[in-house]
């Protein structure tokens, strides 16, 4: 199994429509983050958190410590948002000498369409 | 955006063959990490910097080296490169240990 496991791997939605992204991980955590990768390759870091909930725009992560669990949240779902949306975790503190080794999830394709 | 800047971005090689992937920041962050993207798994570390000529290993790094001799370089090396070694690698940076990270656009490597 591995550490970090999101779902659903590929999500079809129309124009509009919320969106809701979901990661479990199985290890205590420091951080998370929520990226975008694009079609092409570039990878965009979203947020980072480790408590609570933030937003930016139309996006929402939020992250339940207690439940090894965040969600990304998309309202009013546009087909720019098509991409593939990874999350990705940061276990303990490390030192500074550890860097920002993170463990990513394999990421689920979102597809808006018209 | 963190100003990264990969070379080259495409690349085809023959087994046996060296390469080296260079990865340029203008952001004087610290910290440099190259990963590697392959289907079925999620990017994977295979070396990482803390500074310059401070180098540690991640958890993909059998086969590949780096350096870095400057704040603004880090350099991935296959030594002899070898057909797992087809991938899409990603260069990041970071300013501090367990804030952002910026990637850069990635490197097609492809082993034949």
């Amino acid at each position: 199994k591995n550490e970090v496991e999101q779902s659903p791997q590929n999500l079809t939605a129309q124009e509009g429509e919320f969106i809701t992204i979901n990661c479990s991980y199985s290890v205590g955590i420091s951080a998370l983050h929520w990226l975008q990768q694009h079609p092409g390759g570039g990878i965009v870091s979203l947020f980072m958190l480790s408590s609570g909930k933030k937003k930016h725009g139309r996006l929402i992560a939020t992250i339940n410590i207690q439940e090894k669990h965040s969600s990304l949240h998309i309202t009013a779902s546009h087909p720019r948002d098509s991409a593939v949306y990874i999350c990705a975790v940061r276990s303990g503190t490390g030192g500074e000498t550890s860097g920002s080794r993170l463990t990513f999830g394999e990421g689920t394709q979102l597809t808006v369409n018209p | 955006d963190a100003g990264i800047t990969q070379s080259p971005r495409h690349k085809v090689t023959e087994t046996g063959t060296p390469v080296t992937l260079r990865c340029h920041q203008t952001e004087n962050h610290r910290y440099m990490y190259w990963y590697r993207q392959d289907p079925g798994h999620g990017l994977r570390l295979i070396h990482y910097s803390y500074g310059v000529k401070d180098t540690d290993k991640g958890e993909v790094s059998d086969g590949y080296s780096v350096s870095r001799s400057k704040t603004e370089d880090f350099l991935l090396t296959l030594e002899s490169a070898t057909s797992s070694q087809t991938s899409v690698y990603f260069c990041a940076t970071g300013q501090f240990s367990g804030n952002t990270i910026y990637f850069g656009e990635g490197s097609w490597l492809t082993v034949v």
